[in-house]
């Protein structure tokens, strides 16, 4: 079956610019996650929604990022303003359940979108 | 906060030979503890896992053992192929919440 699709797979940002990456979860799954991974690290947490809602952004670096889920299914991830710190690889990963429901469910991921801003 | 930390950073075997990556965690309460495979271009993918009522994991060439009471958890993969090159990252929940913390990863290599 298909799996989490994500695009565009690359994307070149001027500074300044906004940017908006897609996330399209396994269909059916609750919950959505969005993580930075910076060249040479591992993933790191930015946002969660259960179904439409968000239920957690502690991991967003600054309030120039935003995500939605407004129908449960499709998610985007929005960056205003982009700075060259931004630059990194955006993965979207979705599981069956919501957190609480089953602790520990199988996060299943995108390829990511890979950002540049020059 | 939460830590994962990951070893080695990097590691080259040959084909045949076993492999081992270690990692620790912080916080005591975490209670599941997976292992992304990650290709390049490409998002991780889950080899593994653990969950903290269960000490080892076998699935055919790959291992996880969890030690509790170190806290910290082990991959071993053997008679390693050189398909298996690629970088392995371990990641836990932290209490009992499912979003996970990654170590930093660990780059295999396996030469023919």
């Amino acid at each position: 079956g298909a799996g989490v699709s994500q695009s565009p797979r690359y994307k070149v940002a001027k500074r300044g610019q906004d940017v908006a990456l897609r996330c399209d979860p396994i269909s059916g799954h609750v919950s959505l996650f969005w993580y930075q991974q910076a060249l040479g690290q591992g993933p790191e947490f930015l946002t969660y929604f259960q179904n439409e809602a968000q239920l957690d952004k502690s991991g967003l670096p600054s309030d120039r990022f935003f995500a939605e889920r407004p129908e449960g299914s499709v998610s985007t991830l929005k960056i205003q303003r982009t700075q060259q710190e931004d630059s990194a690889v955006y993965l979207c990963a979705s599981s069956l359940a919501g957190l609480a429901s089953n602790p520990g469910e199988t996060q299943y991921f995108g390829p990511g979108t890979r950002l540049l801003v020059l | 906060g939460e830590n994962v930390e990951q070893h080695p950073s990097t590691l080259s075997v040959q084909e045949g030979d076993s492999a081992v990556i270690k990692c620790t965690y912080s916080d005591s309460a975490s209670n599941y503890f997976p292992w992304y495979k990650q290709e390049l271009g490409k998002g991780p993918q889950l080899i593994i896992d653990i969950r903290s009522n269960v000490g080892e994991k076998k699935d055919q060439r790959i291992a996880v053992t969890l030690n509790k009471t170190a806290k910290h958890f082990s991959l071993h993969i053997t008679e390693t192929q050189p398909e298996d090159s690629a970088v392995y990252f371990c990641a836990a929940t932290f209490s009992g919440y499912s979003t996970l913390t990654f170590g930093k990863g660990t780059m295999l290599l396996v030469s023919p």
